[in-house]
């Protein structure tokens, strides 16, 4: 069964660092595409990342420069590393994994961890 | 970058069929996805590829693509249907973004 835990979530002051985990059960990441979406408090859904199986990495213009996606195979978890954080970064923060037909689209989910910025 | 417009809400009746709009410009030739999202729970993918269904989908949702509208169509509303639901796109000319649209909260009545 295809699972997708975050954990990381937490409150940081503006400025801060934090980094999201989200370990894989059920397929292997390496092989998929898997993407970081966010969604603050009461608004829609906003993509942040992805990370290819042959391991490029693409960002939301409102990320570039200061998040990271990543990966670590031998865990089978996905990252983001979140640095100068900006208040209005605050969301629950979901990884996702691309269903692998060609264009992305996401079949999993995972329950999503909440990223609070302020001071 | 691209963008995805949709209605903030659609009401409908139990019974009845409700269908939810996303715009873009030329959106006919992209692949649009669609998802359900619950109060306090993760989206679900109830669409993609414009009309495929993911195993466990009722039949009662469909999707087509054409032009600048893509519609999400869910027959025979049930009070369970009661969500928002977000069309998706993946731009590729444009940094590989993904594209959501702003949510359209479906409220039966």
């Amino acid at each position: 069964e295809v699972q997708l835990v975050e954990s990381g979530g937490g409150l940081v002051q503006p400025g801060g660092s934090l980094r999201l985990s989200c370990a894989a059960s059920g397929f292997t990441v390496s092989s998929n595409y898997m993407s970081w979406v966010r969604q603050a408090p009461g608004k829609g859904l906003e993509w942040v990342s992805v990370i290819y199986s042959g391991g490029s990495t693409y960002y939301a213009d409102s990320v570039k420069g200061r998040f990271t996606i990543s990966r670590d195979n031998s865990k089978n978890t996905l990252y983001l590393q979140m640095n100068s954080l900006r208040a209005e970064d605050t969301a629950v923060y979901y990884c996702a994994r691309d269903q692998g037909f060609g264009e992305l689209n996401f079949d999993y989910w995972g329950q999503g961890t909440l990223v609070t910025v302020s001071s | 970058s691209y963008v995805l417009t949709q209605p903030p809400s659609v009401s409908v009746a139990p019974g009845k069929t409700a269908r939810i709009t996303c715009g873009g410009n030329n959106i006919g030739s992209k692949s649009v996805h669609w998802y359900q999202q619950k109060p306090g729970q993760a989206p679900v993918l109830v669409i993609y590829y414009d009309s495929d269904r993911p195993s466990g989908i009722p039949e009662r949702f469909s999707g087509s693509n054409s032009g600048n509208t893509a519609t999400l169509t869910i027959s025979r509303v049930e009070a369970g249907d009661e969500a928002d639901y977000y069309c998706q796109v993946w731009d590729s000319s444009s940094d590989h973004h993904v594209v959501f649209g702003g949510g359209t909260k479906r409220t039966v009545l």
